[in-house]
């Protein structure tokens, strides 16, 4: 237990499917990430929130849509994906957004689109 | 050719075995992270250093600035050390990760 809770664990959608990763931190932390884990590939960083405001967009294709309401909680909107999306969609947190903190790793949201 | 690699890519052990796992990188760091991913996803940091030598247990984490170098070794591995570990490195404040290595222990 890290104390990053993501949901759903597994993910199946169609290509004109709408669904929402989400991602929950109880540590206390100012920085939440998505990444993505695609198959023989290292990680990748998505987006970066610091609180609540997104200080990294990492060349992410529009149907992929993040959300930080608070600092506790942070989104992934997916719409219109395709099948080169499926992967590992990792949440993690830190204490700041530089990266020279530890971070802490969700169990992942494992997305298959058909 | 990546800015971290990691050796090998795969390893297999019997329990009971030292292991080494290294990574390699191109670009000058402020510090470098070994994670451990279990076949679940989830990710648990197991160290972060930038000089010297740490040790947790039965791992142990080295680091070599001027040969831009890191190891991982595991001492009396067991199979619940089954596990993909990442080697990632802090360049001003980006993280770059390793494609791991996938470790399989055998009882």
């Amino acid at each position: 237990e890290t104390g990053v809770t993501q949901t759903p664990r597994h993910l199946v959608m169609g290509m004109t499917n709408k669904k929402s990763l989400k991602c929950e931190q109880h540590l206390g932390h100012n920085a939440m990430y998505w990444y993505k884990q695609s198959a023989k590939k290292p990680l990748e960083l998505m987006f970066v929130y610091s609180l609540e405001e997104r200080v990294e967009n990492n060349s992410v294709p529009s149907r992929f849509s993040p959300e930080c309401p608070n600092s506790s909680h942070l989104f992934l909107h997916l719409h219109t994906l395709q099948p080169e999306d499926s992967a590992l969609y990792l949440c993690a947190s830190s204490q700041g957004p530089d990266n020279t903190g530890e971070l802490f790793f969700g169990e992942g949201s494992r997305l298959t689109v058909l | 050719k990546n800015e971290v690699e990691q050796s090998p890519q795969n390893l297999t052990a019997q329990e009971g075995e030292f292991i080494t796992i290294n990574c390699s990188y191109s670009v000058g760091i402020s510090a470098l992270h070994w994670l451990q991913q279990h076949p679940g996803g989830g990710i648990v940091s197991l160290f972060m250093l930038s000089s010297g030598k740490k040790k947790h247990g039965r791992l142990i984490a080295t680091i070599n600035i001027q040969e831009k170098h890191s190891s991982l070794h595991i001492t009396a591995s067991h199979p619940r050390d089954s596990a993909v570990y990442i080697c990632a490195v802090l360049d001003t404040d980006k993280l770059i990760f390793g494609t791991g290595t996938r470790l399989q222990v055998f009882p």
